[in-house]
């Protein structure tokens, strides 16, 4: 089973400051990772992704994330946060199916909203 | 354009009234997944299709059914909606290949069901 947690569903920012979103997954086999971020009334978009390459994983608009696998997270990270980044965003694991199949289904966690101030 | 789209956007509804909602995607993907977001639950998946004829059931699958006749159309019925089925649906999709591969999501459809 996988299973994934995002502390905090509300995060508060001003423009300028670090922007951290904190993601641990619970995984029994190695994992991908996923960050996908919603802006109001629209899809869900990829920032960035994990498939082992790189621990340090470098995604759009200036947001990055490290995978540690000795505490089982993810964090999402920016050094200045924008007022345009304000969005909901979405940690999602998945990993392959059963015998190595590519099944790959994604389990989400809850979302943590993004509130920038000016 | 690559895309996922859904129709329809936004649907107020009655209990009991059949519906369904159409998902389409123009790059040729084999998977396709149905998910409905709700405040603090995050996305759950609801059925997943791994080509033509091949669906499954995800995490919360009552109350819906799904059909996957043609490989670019999986479309969402539901045949009797209830209240608790009230919620914002997502369709996607993505090449079979990898499940690292990122999904393609639609727009989303904003479901009410009264």
């Amino acid at each position: 089973a996988q299973s994934v947690t995002q502390l905090g569903s509300h995060v508060s920012v001003s423009e300028g400051a670090l922007v951290l979103l904190r993601c641990n997954y619970s995984s029994s086999v190695p994992p991908y990772l996923f960050w996908y971020v919603q802006y109001p009334n629209q899809g869900l978009q990829l920032l960035l992704k994990y498939t082992s390459a790189a621990t340090l994983v470098k995604g759009i608009n200036g947001f990055e994330a490290e995978f540690k696998k000795s505490e089982t997270s993810f964090h999402l990270t920016k050094p200045s946060a924008h007022m345009s980044d304000a969005a909901e965003y979405f940690c999602a694991v998945t990993r392959l199916g059963a015998g190595g199949t590519s099944y790959g289904k994604l389990t989400f966690g809850q979302g943590t909203i993004l509130t920038v101030h000016p | 354009e690559a895309q996922v789209t859904q129709n329809p956007r936004y649907l107020i509804t009655v209990t009991g009234k059949k519906l369904t909602v159409t998902c389409s995607q123009n790059m040729n993907h084999e998977y396709m997944s149905w998910y409905r977001q709700d405040p603090g639950l995050g996305l759950r998946q609801i059925y997943y299709s791994m080509n033509v004829e091949v669906t499954d059931k995800g995490d919360v699958p009552e109350g819906y059914k799904v059909s996957r006749k043609e490989k670019r159309n999986f479309p969402l019925i539901l045949e009797s909606p209830s209240p608790n089925q009230t919620s914002l649906y997502f369709c996607a999709s993505r090449p079979r290949q990898g499940p690292y591969n990122e999904q393609f999501f639609g727009p989303g459809t904003r479901l009410t069901v009264l």
